[in-house]
Formats: structure tokens, sequence, C-alpha cells
């Protein structure tokens, strides 16, 4: 079955501290994979996609297709990441998005 | 700036009611689609639309169904609303047509919180 799994529901550290939101996917094929975030009060969007190997905001998310994860990290945590964070999957050959249950990252002062 | 429009952005109903959800997009791209969203389960497809006579059930349609009135008009109503389709709704939309390499990226409305009573 496609699915997303982000274990965490809230993820709380404080401003400085190293941060990693994990995302696992299952998935036959060859899947894309992204992070969205959704700031209080604003709409999703997109924030990493894993073709594109980019650091946007000082995160970065690298697919391991072995252990089927997409995990989002960032080494200094500032207060202004806290959101509401999705990873969704994008299946090759589709337009269907599958995301995950979302993350809430809340960094504390 | 082209954008992804959701009307009402608020409604409160009452159960047996039916509904309208509305999202208009001037971004000029053919995918548009529906999202529910409930605290711990995400973000899940209601209904998805690839042009104006293409329409395809998401993982949840029953109790919901679509018009794709236009291209950038795709609305989502419900017929009789109950309690558990309390929620907040997205509008979204993709563009693999695009000039230039397609990024796959979602460009999602401001939501639409819909409760039944």
């Amino acid at each position: 079955a496609q699915r997303v799994t982000q274990p965490e529901k809230l993820l709380s550290v404080f401003k400085g501290a190293p941060v990693e939101l994990k995302c696992n996917y299952s998935y036959s094929g060859s899947p894309e994979l992204f992070w969205y975030v959704q700031y209080s009060r604003q709409r999703l969007q997109l924030l990493l996609r894993h073709i594109s190997r980019e650091s946007i905001k000082g995160f970065t998310a690298d697919l391991n297709k072995g252990e089927t994860s997409f995990h989002l990290k960032k080494p200094f945590a500032q207060e202004e990441d806290s959101a509401m964070y999705y990873c969704a999957l994008r299946g090759s050959g589709t337009y269907k998005y599958i995301f995950g249950t979302g993350t809430r990252l809340k960094v504390l002062a | 700036d082209a954008d992804v429009t959701q009307t009402p952005r608020n409604r409160i109903t009452k159960t047996g009611k039916r509904i309208m959800l509305e999202c208009s997009q001037t971004k000029g791209h053919d995918r548009m689609y529906w999202y529910r969203q409930d605290p711990g389960l995400g973000l899940r497809l209601i209904y998805y639309s690839f042009d104006v006579k293409d329409i395809n059930k998401g993982e949840i349609s029953d109790g919901y169904s679509v018009s794709r009135q236009a291209q950038a008009k795709f609305s989502l109503s419900l017929e009789s609303a109950i309690p558990n389709q309390t929620a907040l709704y997205f509008c979204a939309t993709s563009d693999p047509h695009g000039q230039g390499s397609w990024t796959g990226e979602l460009f999602f409305g401001e939501g639409s919180r819909l409760t039944v009573l």
C-alpha cells in the first residue's frame, strides 16, 4: 500500500538545537518526495523536494531509498521555524499526492 | 500575483444542509484538487480534476461531489452535510505542462473551515 508515515505529531526543541522531522514512505515504484510547511495563519507551501537537493531556510532532506525515508533536518532551529510540516509523496507517472499526518514543530526560546 | 482563492473561508451549517465550497485560480493550471485536513489525519484527497472533462475520485469521495465549471473553477459540494464532515478543506492546483521543467509543486488556497452542527 502507498503510505507516508510521520511518527511524531509534535516535536518541541529549544532555539539553536538541531531538528529532525521524520518521514518514512511505502511505495512500490520510484516516488518523488516533498516537504510542505504551514505557518500559523498561512497556506500550505512547498518547502523542499528531493529532486532539487537544495537547502531552503537552512532545511535539508535526503531521500534514502534503502530505508525508504525522507527526513527533514536543520542544524540550528529558529523560533520562526515553528509550524506544521507535512511530508508528501507523488508516485512516478501519476499526479496524485499522498500526504503524511503532519508534525507540529515548536521551537522554544 | 497569480493565486488560488477559496470561498467561503468559514462556514457553519446544520446537518442535512447542502453546502458548496468554491475554488478559483488565476495560475492557468490544468490540474485542480480538493483535500480535507483533519487533526491527526493530515491531508486526504477528496477529488481531483485534470481538465474540465476529467474528474476523478480520491480516497474519501463518499458524501462529496465536484464540478469543474471552467479551467479556473473547481467546486466541492456536500449534498447533505453531516457532522463528521467538519474539517478544513483545501483546494490546490498543479501544472505539469507549464513553461520550464515541472517541479511537481502543489499550490494551495488558504482553506475553507466548515463546521457542521
